[in-house]
């Protein structure tokens, strides 16, 4: 099965330091998202790419995230620097995009921890 | 600003017995619903879509409804099994060709008791 390939599974870090999380999407796919999943807000859209362009990433932190598409098999998630609150399951998922409905393909997720 | 709700509470059904799960939304007309679900320590995994010119969608032991009057979806899991446990998660998504990213509510954690 085709699946979408997050690094790294965990990551234990302290306050200030740079974070980068990678994604792989499904081959195919032109359509990237970012997600992060806590207790309390539950899954929120952090930014996401239609053929490695932004399409929107209104609900990033701009002062210390910043997401990039390098090329179609690579889009990274940066924060600069960390901070506790930043503590959460971030998410990359990708869908083959078109006029339709996004489907979207999950990874199994970035689990960050900012001490 | 738009709104998704879905029950919080953990929502606990004897097997065999058919599970309902309620997904409101607030401030938006979304042109696709989606049902989506989550087990602990995994991503999230589609399960059925609805657009909003359709009443209602199956596949297999799931059933999907969508009233965009009531602005409401229903989600039912009939003759249900233990291996059903798992959080449920509907997303939105407009009709901006694409351009607009789905929006989830919280998820309502389904137990399936044997």
């Amino acid at each position: 099965d085709a699946r979408v390939t997050q690094t790294p599974r965990h990551k234990v870090t302290e306050m200030g330091q740079e974070v980068t999380m990678r994604c792989q999407p499904i081959l195919g796919h032109n359509t990237v998202f970012w997600y992060r999943q806590t207790m309390m807000q539950g899954l929120e859209l952090l930014a996401y790419f239609r053929n490695r362009a932004p399409l929107d990433d209104s609900g990033m932190p701009k002062d210390r995230f910043s997401a990039e598409m390098p090329d179609a098999t690579l889009a990274t998630l940066k924060i600069q620097p960390s901070e506790p609150r930043d503590s959460a399951v971030y998410f990359c998922a990708s869908a083959s995009g078109g006029a339709g409905a996004n489907v979207l393909t999950f990874g199994a997720g970035s689990r960050l921890t900012v001490l | 600003s738009q709104k998704i709700e879905q029950n919080s509470e953990a929502l606990n059904i004897q097997e065999g017995k058919t599970a309902t799960l309620t997904c409101n939304y607030t401030n938006y007309s979304p042109a696709y619903l989606q049902w989506y679900r989550q087990d602990p320590g995994r991503g999230p995994v589609f399960l059925l879509l609805i657009r909003e010119n359709e009443k209602e969608k199956r596949k297999e032991r799931l059933k999907v409804t969508f009233d965009t009057t009531l602005k409401q979806s229903l989600f039912h899991i009939t003759a249900s099994q233990p291996a059903d446990s798992a959080t449920y998660l509907c997303a939105l998504e407009g009709s901006g060709g694409g351009a607009d990213g789905l929006t989830f509510g919280k998820g309502t954690h389904l137990i399936i008791q044997p």
